[in-house]
C-alpha cells in the first residue's frame, strides 16, 4: 500500500515555463511534507517542505500547494530552468516533524528543455 | 566540509553471498539512516541508528542488519543476497536542523 504516490513518472516542459509536479497520500495523519530532488549519481538533496498547518511555501522559484481535504500536494517551478532537469520526490515522515524516516513516492522525472 | 561519504560506490555480488556498505555522516550529524531504491522506485526506509542502536526499522527482513560506531559513522550488512536485492543504497545523516543524503552505493546482485 503506498501512502504517498507521484502518478506521473515523466513531465516535459519548456524552458521559462512553469513546471507542476503532483503528489497524493493516503493518510490523513501525515502532518509535514517534504520535495527532494535527485540527479544522476548524487543523492536526493532538499528542495523544500510545508507543514500542514499552512496550504503554501514559497523559496524562490519554487512553491509548494498543499490541499489537505484533497490529500494532495503540488510543487510549482517557475520559471523553469533546464538545470531543474532531475527526479523530484514527494516524502512524508509518518512520525510527525522526525525526518529520521520518510516515506517516498516513486518520484517524476522532470526534463526542462531549452 | 564533507558531506555523506559512501563507500564503495558500486559493488557487484553474487546470490547467496554477504555485503557490507559503509557511511560516513556529515560532520555534526549523530544519527545514520539507511534507505533502499530500487529502480523506478522511491527510497525505502531500512532503518536507523542514534547512539550506536537501532531505532527505527522498516518493513525489510533480517537478512539486513546495521551498526553504529563511536565516531557516528554506520554499516549496512546484507546477508543470503537475493537478485532483488540490486538497488542504490542511500545514507543519510541529520543534526536537528539537517538531513543529508550521500550519493549511494550501486549493488547488483548476479
Amino acid at each position: 500500500d503506498q501512502q504517498v504516490k507521484q502518478n506521473s513518472p515523466s513531465l516535459s516542459v519548456q524552458e521559462g515555463r512553469i513546471s507542476i509536479l503532483n503528489c497524493d497520500y493516503t493518510n490523513s495523519m501525515f502532518d509535514y511534507f517534504l520535495w527532494y530532488k535527485k540527479y544522476p549519481a548524487e543523492g536526493p538533496t532538499f528542495l523544500i517542505s510545508i507543514s500542514s498547518i499552512k496550504d503554501k511555501n514559497e523559496d524562490g522559484r519554487f512553491t509548494v500547494f498543499l490541499n489537505k481535504s484533497a490529500k494532495h500536494l503540488s510543487l510549482h517551478i517557475v520559471p523553469s530552468q533546464p538545470g531543474d532537469s532531475a527526479v523530484y520526490f514527494c516524502a512524508a515522515p509518518p512520525y510527525g516533524g522526525s525526518q529520521g524516516n520518510l516515506i517516498f513516492g516513486k518520484g517524476t522525472k522532470l526534463s526542462v528543455k531549452p | 566540509d564533507a558531506g555523506v561519504t559512501q563507500s564503495p560506490t558500486h559493488l557487484i555480488k553474487t546470490r547467496g553471498q554477504q555485503v557490507t556498505l559503509r557511511c560516513s555522516p556529515k560532520s555534526g550529524h549523530d544519527t545514520v539512516s539507511w534507505y533502499q531504491q530500487a529502480l523506478g522506485q522511491g527510497p525505502q526506509f531500512i532503518f536507523q541508528y542514534y547512539e550506536e542502536e537501532e531505532r527505527q526499522r522498516g518493513n525489510f527482513p533480517d537478512r539486513f542488519s546495521g551498526h553504529q560506531f563511536p565516531n557516528y559513522s554506520s554499516e549496512l550488512n546484507v546477508n543470503a543476497l537475493l537478485l532483488g536485492d540490486s538497488a542504490l543504497y542511500l545514507c543519510a545523516s541529520r543534526s536537528t536542523a539537517d538531513y543529508t543524503f550521500g550519493s549511494g552505493t550501486r549493488l547488483t546482485v548476479v
